[in-house]
């Protein structure tokens, strides 16, 4: 079975340029997370989709981030403008939920972003 | 609101020797556990989890990991590890009320020769 993939798996830009990040969840899966990971804060949640819809977008840093799921199999994170401060390594993940309990989630091997 | 905390940011140890990784949580609610091991340049990979019963969890690669609520603790533990254990190490939480997976900030376990 394929788990979840990222595209691309690393991410050299310039600042001011658009990033999108690329993830396709494990088939059958109904729930996806955008996490990202940084020496300084950790392993931070930055938000979820339910059925193709945002459920909590409470970590999405700034206005400048912006995540789309237009169908059950394909999901984006966005960054315009990127700054450097947005490096880091960003892992996408994908569970089976049923809203009523905790289901595993399941990382992508994650995109490394290099913002200069 | 639920957290974690891994006291140790790096633990060096040598081959054949046990070794433990700490963390504890709060939360005011019940909450299932979990440990995640990320090998360089890799995702995250479940090594084991607590969601009710036996409080002594075991998981893959020899590791386990004993749930303890009056200290509120889940340290992870093995008894001889090998060099192919040098990673970094995540607990986390999830608790039904907030529906997220809360992580530690990992401690990163050094294996030598």
């Amino acid at each position: 079975d394929a788990g979840v993939i990222q595209s691309p798996r690393h991410e050299v830009t310039e600042m001011g340029q658009e990033v999108t990040l690329r993830c396709k969840p494990i088939s059958g899966h109904n729930s996806l997370f955008w996490y990202r990971q940084t020496m300084m804060r950790g392993l931070e949640l930055l938000i979820y989709f339910n059925n193709n819809v945002p459920i909590d977008d409470s970590g999405m840093p700034e206005d400048r981030f912006s995540a789309k799921m237009p169908n059950a199999s394909f999901s984006t994170l966005k960054i315009q403008p990127s700054e450097p401060r947005d490096s880091a390594v960003y892992f996408c993940a994908s569970s089976l939920s049923d809203a009523l309990d905790y289901n595993e989630q399941f990382f992508g091997p994650g995109t490394r972003l290099t913002v200069l | 609101a639920q957290s974690v905390t891994q006291l140790d940011s790096q633990v060096p140890v040598f081959e054949e020797a046990p070794v433990e990784l700490r963390c504890n949580y709060s939360s005011s609610v019940s909450v299932y556990l979990f440990w995640y091991v990320q090998y360089p340049n890799q995702g995250l990979q479940l090594l084991l989890k607590y969601l009710s019963g036996s409080t002594l969890v075991k998981g893959i690669n020899g590791f386990e990991a004993e749930f303890n609520k009056s200290q509120t603790s889940f340290h992870l533990r093995k008894p001889s590890v090998h060099i192919s254990d040098t990673a970094e190490y995540f607990c986390a939480v999830w608790g039904r009320s907030t529906d997220k997976l809360i992580f530690g900030t990992g401690t990163r376990l050094q294996v030598f020769p």
